[in-house]
């Protein structure tokens, strides 16, 4: 899986957006960006994914650069609720490697009323 | 009303012994998952079961023996405890038979210590 970048933490005020970056240059074609989190003691949470086209579900909505090396996960309303470290990965999604997660260091979000 | 739970939470012991981990869905899923989470944070599929019956079982020392009295139940049951042993084990479960990891929900782990 190729590696990603992402800032250690941030904070983002109750009701605002939360934007969290996620630099990821070495991508190759036929992987996908997928934004997990783990919210303090559960098992990881997905989010949204996306391969090339901006993708928006229930929870976020995640922008993907043109060239694919960058994305941004949007979390249009945090709640405190939503203070968790959140994971960008990149992975194929079938085939040999398609039930396994790569976790990096990932952003502590901390959502502050 | 928690949707995928493991007990226990922690366990810690010694080199040898035989341990259980028990996982239970409320979803209504038919098929379960258990994965090893590493210290580097590297989480892998163990094995799946649907509805009772065994789907993907990696390779995994055979030690490791998962069993599913019923489609709502996965049990972990590790023989012979060795200190690589030592991770976190997830359990999860999804609608469909090796449905993609997104359709996944997991437990919130077990920290199993092998000392």
């Amino acid at each position: 899986d190729a590696k990603t970048t992402q800032p250690t933490s941030m904070d983002c005020a109750e009701g605002r957006a939360a934007n969290l970056p996620c630099n990821h240059s070495t991508i190759s074609g036929n992987e996908y960006v997928y934004w997990y989190r783990q919210i303090h003691s559960q098992g990881p949470q997905y989010i949204i994914h996306g391969l090339k086209n901006n993708e928006t579900n229930e929870m976020a909505s995640l922008i993907i650069t043109e060239d694919r090396k960058s994305s941004t996960l949007i979390l249009p309303h945090a709640t405190l609720r939503d203070t968790a470290v959140y994971y960008c990965i990149v992975r194929v999604r079938s085939g040999a490697g398609s039930y396994q997660l790569t976790f990096g260091k990932g952003t502590k979000l901390s959502v502050i009323p | 009303d928690t949707a995928v739970s493991q007990t226990p939470k922690y366990l810690v012991t010694q080199m040898g012994n035989d341990k259980s981990i028990k996982c239970e869905q409320n979803l209504g899923h038919d098929t379960m998952y258990w994965y090893k989470q590493d210290s580097k944070k590297f989480l892998k599929i163990m094995f799946s079961y649907n509805n009772k019956e065994l789907i993907i079982n990696e390779t995994v020392p055979n030690r490791f023996s998962p069993k599913s009295p019923d489609k709502a139940h996965l049990n972990l049951h590790i023989n012979s405890l060795e200190l690589g042993d030592s991770a976190v084990y997830f359990c999860a479960s999804s609608p469909w038979t090796s449905g993609p990891l997104e359709t996944q929900y997991f437990g919130p782990g077990t920290r199993l210590l092998v000392l």
